[in-house]
């Protein structure tokens, strides 16, 4: 069965710090990695997705996720926050195999003006 | 384009009570989600719509939880009677077709509140 980890529920940071935030999924296939993100008082939006080819996949924002097979992670990172950046995070996988998306239970980010 | 639309944003109803939430996709999106997410956790499958015809609702507790898509568009949630755990923000979300890499746009959300 499919299920998704994150490894931090909060983190707080200072501007400009840099950012990564893990995640690790177990599926036994081949895979689609996502990373959501929800801003206060707004909805889910999409953030960036790995589909296949180069693992390292640039997003919105400056935002980038590195895709390691054989650790079966997809952490998130970026070199420098901002406040704007305060936001909840959500890991998701899907099996190409499958259609249902696993979501993991999120990370919220506080980032300190 | 228009996104995702959900209505009502807010519902507070008593347990035993029945509730009806309504998502309007993005149009031309064939697929159609139901999540529901509890406070602190992340959104969980309730079902997927491909066009009109369920694709999975494996995680939809049957007995209580009820949805549909006529036509391949609007679609329905319906929880009947409600229970003290169903509070929750129940997302819909839409995607172009289910193909591998797509991702989801999603709408504000229903937030329930069972007392």
């Amino acid at each position: 069965a499919q299920s998704v980890s994150q490894h931090n529920h909060h983190v707080i940071l200072s501007e400009a710090a840099s950012l990564e935030l893990g995640c690790n999924y177990s599926y036994g296939g081949t895979v689609n990695l996502f990373w959501y993100v929800q801003y206060p008082g707004q909805h889910l939006q999409l953030l960036l997705k790995y589909f296949s080819g180069d693992p390292l996949v640039k997003g919105i924002k400056g935002f980038e996720a590195e895709f390691i097979k054989s650790k079966f992670s997809f952490n998130l990172r970026k070199p420098s926050v901002q406040w704007s950046d305060t936001a909840e995070y959500f890991c998701a996988v899907r099996g190409t195999g499958g259609f249902k998306t696993i979501f993991g239970a999120g990370t919220r980010l506080f980032v300190k003006a | 384009e228009a996104g995702v639309a959900q209505s009502p944003r807010y519902k507070i109803i008593e347990k035993r009570q029945s509730v009806a939430f309504w998502c309007n996709p993005i149009s031309g999106h064939a697929t159609l989600y139901w999540y529901q997410q509890i406070l602190g956790q992340g959104p969980k499958l309730l079902i997927q719509f491909q066009n009109n015809g369920v694709v999975d609702d494996s995680q939809l507790p049957k007995d209580r939880f009820s949805a549909e898509r006529l036509k391949g568009v609007d679609s329905t949630l319906k929880i009947q009677p409600a229970k003290l755990e169903d509070s929750a923000v129940y997302l819909c979300a839409s995607s172009l077709e289910s193909r591998q890499g797509d991702g989801y746009t999603f709408g504000s959300g229903t937030r329930l509140t069972v007392v």
